[in-house]
């Protein structure tokens, strides 16, 4: 069936630099796309959203990006912190679904000091 | 501002055992989920809620129930616990369709 993945499972990066984590969805009918940051031992924390009619949406700090001809989705951390250290998932919403959001497996980000 | 709170936070049952897991928003949302989260899989849909009095399956309904008899509240039960069912539990809450989903912090669930 068609899902939402991440390319890489784990991505370290220097404190400072920016971080880049990826995303790729196969429904080309999604029209809504999310990410979430996950610490341990907390539930998912919403971060920044767009939706098919955009291909960028700029949050503090962040930037998502979207590639609807790739099917690619993008979550940019800029000047990354050690509190930004967490699991990174992305989500679509297929319409018709009833807002059910299908998720990927996620991304570990570690920043080092 | 509490947002999304289920209890318990943790909880170890016996196969056979029932329980039910107990989500509360503050944030007058119409939408209800209870996801479940295992290692190396993303969250996956249990059951889900568009309203007071609805519940629909999702993903990964069998060996669970919901009720949502109050619009604050979503209930999620296991009748007859088994060990598959081992995992953490997160609900959410949104306002609307395509909107973000507001989790909780999880029920962490061990079934021995």
């Amino acid at each position: 069936g068609e899902s939402v993945g991440l390319h890489l499972p784990t991505l370290s990066v220097q404190e400072g630099d920016n971080s880049i984590i990826n995303c790729a969805y196969s429904n080309s009918a999604s029209d809504y796309f999310i990410w979430y940051k996950q610490e341990s031992g907390k539930g998912p924390q919403f971060i920044i959203d767009i939706r098919s009619n955009m291909d960028k949406r700029q949050g503090q700090r962040v930037t998502v990006l979207l590639n609807k001809t790739v099917k690619h989705l993008s979550l940019q951390i800029a000047a990354t912190q050690p509190g930004d250290s967490a699991v990174y998932f992305c989500a679509e919403n297929i319409p018709g679904a009833g807002n059910m959001l299908t998720f990927g497996g996620g991304t570990r980000l570690m920043v080092k000091p | 501002n509490a947002g999304v709170t289920q209890t318990p936070k943790f909880r170890v049952l016996k196969t056979g055992q029932s329980m039910t897991l107990l989500c509360a928003q503050d944030m007058n949302h119409e939408y209800m989920y209870w996801y479940r989260q295992d290692p190396g899989m993303g969250l996956r849909l249990i059951h889900y809620s568009v309203g007071e009095g609805t519940t629909a399956k999702g993903e990964v309904p069998d060996g669970y129930n919901v009720s949502r008899l109050k619009k604050q509240n979503f209930l999620l039960g296991l009748e007859s616990a088994a060990p598959s069912q081992t995992s953490v539990y997160f609900c959410a809450s949104s306002r609307q369709q395509v909107q973000p989903q507001h989790f909780g912090d999880g029920t962490r669930l061990s079934i021995l």
